[in-house]
Order: structure tokens, then sequence, then C-alpha cells
């Protein structure tokens, strides 16, 4: 089993050009989840899946959009890249159909820079 | 969600068992405890959870106190493969979504 895989691993933007994060699991879970983390911050959720076909804001959606396309896979699109949306995004999957309960399983993110 | 709080950092010998606490005096019936660590620049990584009952696995075992109010993830013989930031996160019911603190940083030294 591969995981949770994300694509690209890296990325560079230019303000205002827009682009997908790919993520994808094998482990056949309910849930997924799109989080970014700033230099010496926490994790901040910005959005999630408990179910296909379901998607739902966390803490910080604005600028983001996202699409559950099936059971396996949860992208996340920037529209217009801002600098401010400069950090590494991370996917994770876990089994919970929208109950806690259940680990959270993380990919190995991707490094996006907006210039 | 409960609260949680922990020590900034902590240091750990090579082959010594390192004993993280938690504090999550607030914690209500339903909510779990959950471990999560960071080694730098790689994607967080489940550890272990539980409600109330002590809890082992292969990675870690954690200790809960009979009230609830406080927890200790123990890593029997931590490695330097071991140093990471370790989360503890409190969360139940229908709120399955994370929230990262500071978290600490657990040194492990030769």
């Amino acid at each position: 089993n591969a995981g949770v895989t994300q694509t690209p691993k890296f990325q560079v933007l230019k303000t205002g050009q827009s682009m997908t994060l790919q993520c994808a699991q094998d482990m056949n879970h309910n849930s997924m989840y799109w989080y970014r983390q700033d230099p010496g911050m926490g994790l901040r959720l910005i959005y999630y899946s408990a179910s296909e076909g379901t998607t739902d804001k966390g803490e910080v959606p604005n600028g983001y959009n996202v699409s559950r396309l099936n059971k396996r896979e949860f992208s996340l699109r920037l529209e217009s890249a801002a600098p401010s949306q400069t950090s590494v995004y991370f996917c994770a999957s876990s089994e919970s159909g929208g109950l806690a309960g259940w680990g959270q399983f993380f990919g190995p993110g991707t490094r996006l820079t907006v210039l | 969600d409960a609260k949680t709080t922990q020590p900034p950092s902590m240091d750990c010998a090579e082959g010594r068992a390192a004993n993280l606490p938690c504090n999550h005096s607030t914690i209500s019936g339903n909510e779990y405890v959950y471990w999560y660590r960071q080694i730098h620049s790689q994607g967080p990584q489940y550890i272990i959870h539980g409600l109330k009952n002590n809890e082992t696995n292969e990675m870690a075992s954690l200790i809960i106190t009979e009230d609830r109010k406080s927890s200790t993830l123990i890593l029997p013989h931590a490695t330097l493969r071991d140093t990471a930031v370790y989360y503890c996160i409190v969360i139940g019911g229908s709120n399955y979504k994370l929230t990262f603190g500071k978290g600490t940083l657990l040194t492990v030294n030769p």
C-alpha cells in the first residue's frame, strides 16, 4: 500500500496563476482532508470531505476550492494564487465517516511557493 | 474540543523510555486523546489514540489517568529517529477536525 500520495512535491507559481494539488489514498478511507502548515505553526484545516460526495470548509478555506472526485481522490485548487498561500500543504485520510475515534494518515506534503 | 497543555520541549537519552505528558483538564466524556508526531519536513504521523483505557501498539503506549484529565505517551526505547514534535490532541463526537497546537519537541540524544 502506498498510503496517501500527493502530487506535485514542489511547485513555484507566480501571483495570479492557478493550480490543482492532487491527493489519492489506497486505504479505502471514507474521509479526506487538506491542511496547510506555515513555518513555525501547527497545521490548519482548509477543507475536508467526510465521505464521497460531500465537502465542507475548515478553518482557513478562503482562496481555495476542493473536489472529491471519487472515494480515492481529493483535489485542492488555487484559482488565483497569492503570496500568502506560500505554505506546505498536507492531505490526509481516515476511515471515519465523520466521527472521531479514527486516526488520520498524512501524505508527504506539497511545498508551494507563490512569488 | 478540550484544550491541551504540553511542555514545549523535552530531552531523552537514546535507548531510554521517553514519557511525554499532556494535560487536558476540560476533556468531556466522548472525547478521545490522540497523539501524532511530525519529524522535520515530513507529514504528521498518527501514533496512537484512546478514550478511557490505556492503549499500546507497536509504536507506543498511552496512559490515561482515571479522571481522564491528563495522559502520558510512552516511547519505550527511544531512538534518534524519534526526534520530532509530538502533538497531543483531544477530539470527540462528530467533530473529527484535528487542531494542531505547538506540541512538544522531543530531542533524543546519543
